[in-house]
């Protein structure tokens, strides 16, 4: 099946510092990769649709100046959480498709802020 | 506002064993439920996507089935085996089908040797 990297897989940092997350589709092209994040005990919560050559498109409540999303090529889209502070603390999972209704996922980022 | 419930929260089960699990949903505006396995420290995986009301889907030892009329799936593991454990999810699709736009909280699964 379709393969989604994530990378870091885990990162600790200050709070105030921008925190950069990628997700790379391996085997296939995707025009169209998608942006969740997880609180704990909460279910995964879509954060934005991230768009090849255009614009993401955000979720109601979720700030675009604080979660800069990227989409420049057909195999990759990151996530940039910008002064980071301690409440952005989650778990952040990317996912894209081929096409058809399943999506793939990473594997995820855990992000801590201190 | 769209809301999906997974039941129950966590299971203990012995090898051997068979189990169940429910999805609930809201059967209006349906479009596609997804069942993932997701294993921790790995991605999730898909099992089963289903569209039409009575679809019954089966991959080995695991099925499924769908009742959109009534809003809920079912998620069935025939004779669990420890590799089994993991966190079920239930993922509704919107009505353009391209985005899995709501997630309940999963299943853990754990299946004792």
């Amino acid at each position: 099946g379709a393969v989604v990297s994530q990378h870091p897989s885990r990162v600790i940092c200050k709070s105030g510092t921008s925190v950069k997350i990628e997700c790379r589709s391996l085997d296939f092209q995707a025009t169209t990769m998608f942006w969740y994040r997880q609180f704990p005990k909460q279910s995964l919560m879509l954060m934005a649709t991230s768009n090849e050559g255009s614009k993401a498109t955000y979720e109601q409540g979720v700030e675009k100046d604080k979660f800069l999303i990227n989409h420049a090529s057909l195999t990759l889209s990151t996530l940039t959480v910008t002064s980071a502070h301690p409440e952005d603390s989650s778990f952040y999972i990317c996912s894209a498709n081929t096409g058809g209704e399943t999506q793939y996922f990473g594997p995820g980022t855990r992000l801590l802020v201190l | 506002i769209l809301n999906v419930e997974q039941s129950p929260q966590s299971l203990h089960v012995q090898e051997g064993d068979s189990t169940n699990f429910t999805c609930s949903f809201p059967s209006s505006n349906f479009y596609a439920l997804h069942w993932y396995r997701w294993e921790t420290a790995k991605s999730p995986e898909a099992l089963f996507v289903m569209t039409l009301n009575g679809d019954e889907k089966k991959k080995g030892r695991i099925s499924a089935t769908l009742n959109t009329k009534e809003g809920y799936s079912y998620l069935y593991i025939k004779g669990s085996q420890p590799e089994d454990s993991a966190t079920y999810l239930c993922v509704l699709s919107d009505l353009s089908g391209n985005t899995p736009l709501v997630f309940g909280k999963g299943t853990r699964l754990s299946v004792i040797a």
